[in-house]
C-alpha cells in the first residue's frame, strides 16, 4: 500500500462546476498537508498549505483536512479553463517538511 | 526575478554516459532538493541539502551524486546513466526551517527532461 493514495483521473468538468480533489494517506505522523498545481511541462507550484485537521480558505480554493480519517480534499469552486492541470497533494511529519511524501497527482480539464 | 533556474531543458543519453543537471536559486534559500517524476509515480525525493556544504539522501539515491559548495547551487550527477533514470527531474529550494510554515515552502525549477537510451 502507497503511504499517499490519489485519483489519477483525468478529470474533466465543464466550466463553473465545483471540483472535488482527493488524497488518503497512512501514515498517522503527517500533520502538514500541501496541493501543488502542475501546468503541463512545468514545476509544480505551491497552491495551499494546512496544518492539522480543519479547513483553509483561499479565493475560490477550499482545503480541508479530517486528521481521524486521513484523508485530505482540495475543492476548487467556479472552475475555470486556467485551473485545467495536475494537482499533487503533499505531506509531511516534520516542521521542516524536507521530506515531502506526494501523491500521484490528479490530471484536471475545466472544459469550456 | 529567475527563483529556481534548471539547465539543461532536454538531454538525451546513451547507456553509460554521465552528466550533470544543474540547478541554481537567486532567493537566498538554505536548503535545496532534487526530485525525479515518473508518470503515474509522483515526485521522489532523491537528495537534498539543508545548507553549503550539507547533503542527505532522500528516497532515491541510487545512481546519482550530489554537491553543494555554495548556498545558490545544487547540481545532481548522473555516473553511469541507465534507461532507468528516464524520468523528468525537478530542483527545488526553501528558506528552510522557521516560525512561520511560510518559509518552509518549496519553490520548484521547470525541470529537466531526460532520457537514458
Amino acid at each position: 500500500q502507497k503511504e499517499v493514495e490519489q485519483d489519477p483521473g483525468p478529470l474533466s468538468v465543464p466550466e463553473g462546476a465545483i471540483v472535488s480533489l482527493n488524497c488518503t494517506y497512512s501514515n498517522s505522523a503527517f500533520q502538514y498537508f500541501m496541493w501543488y498545481r502542475q501546468y503541463s511541462r512545468k514545476g509544480p507550484e505551491l497552491l495551499m498549505y494546512t496544518y492539522s485537521s480543519g479547513n483553509k480558505e483561499d479565493g475560490r480554493f477550499t482545503a480541508q483536512v479530517d486528521k481521524s480519517s486521513k484523508y485530505i480534499s482540495l475543492f476548487i469552486r467556479d472552475s475555470q479553463p486556467s485551473d485545467s492541470a495536475t494537482y499533487l497533494c503533499a505531506m509531511s511529519a516534520n516542521f521542516g517538511n524536507e521530506k515531502l511524501t506526494f501523491g500521484t497527482g490528479t490530471r484536471l480539464t475545466i472544459i469550456p | 526575478n529567475a527563483g529556481v533556474t534548471q539547465t539543461p531543458k532536454f538531454r538525451i543519453l546513451k547507456i553509460g554516459q554521465s552528466m550533470t543537471l544543474q540547478c541554481t536559486q537567486d532567493m537566498n534559500h538554505n536548503y535545496m532538493y532534487w526530485y525525479r517524476q515518473d508518470p503515474g509515480m509522483g515526485l521522489k525525493l532523491i537528495y537534498y541539502s539543508v545548507g553549503a556544504g550539507i547533503t542527505d539522501k532522500g528516497e532515491v539515491p541510487n545512481g546519482y551524486n550530489v554537491s553543494r559548495s555554495t548556498t545558490e547551487d545544487f547540481p545532481l550527477r548522473l555516473e553511469l546513466a541507465a534507461p532507468s533514470q528516464t524520468s523528468v527531474y525537478f530542483c527545488a529550494s526553501s528558506y528552510g526551517r522557521g516560525p512561520n510554515l511560510a518559509k518552509n515552502i518549496q519553490y520548484f525549477g521547470a525541470g529537466t527532461r531526460l532520457s537514458v537510451l
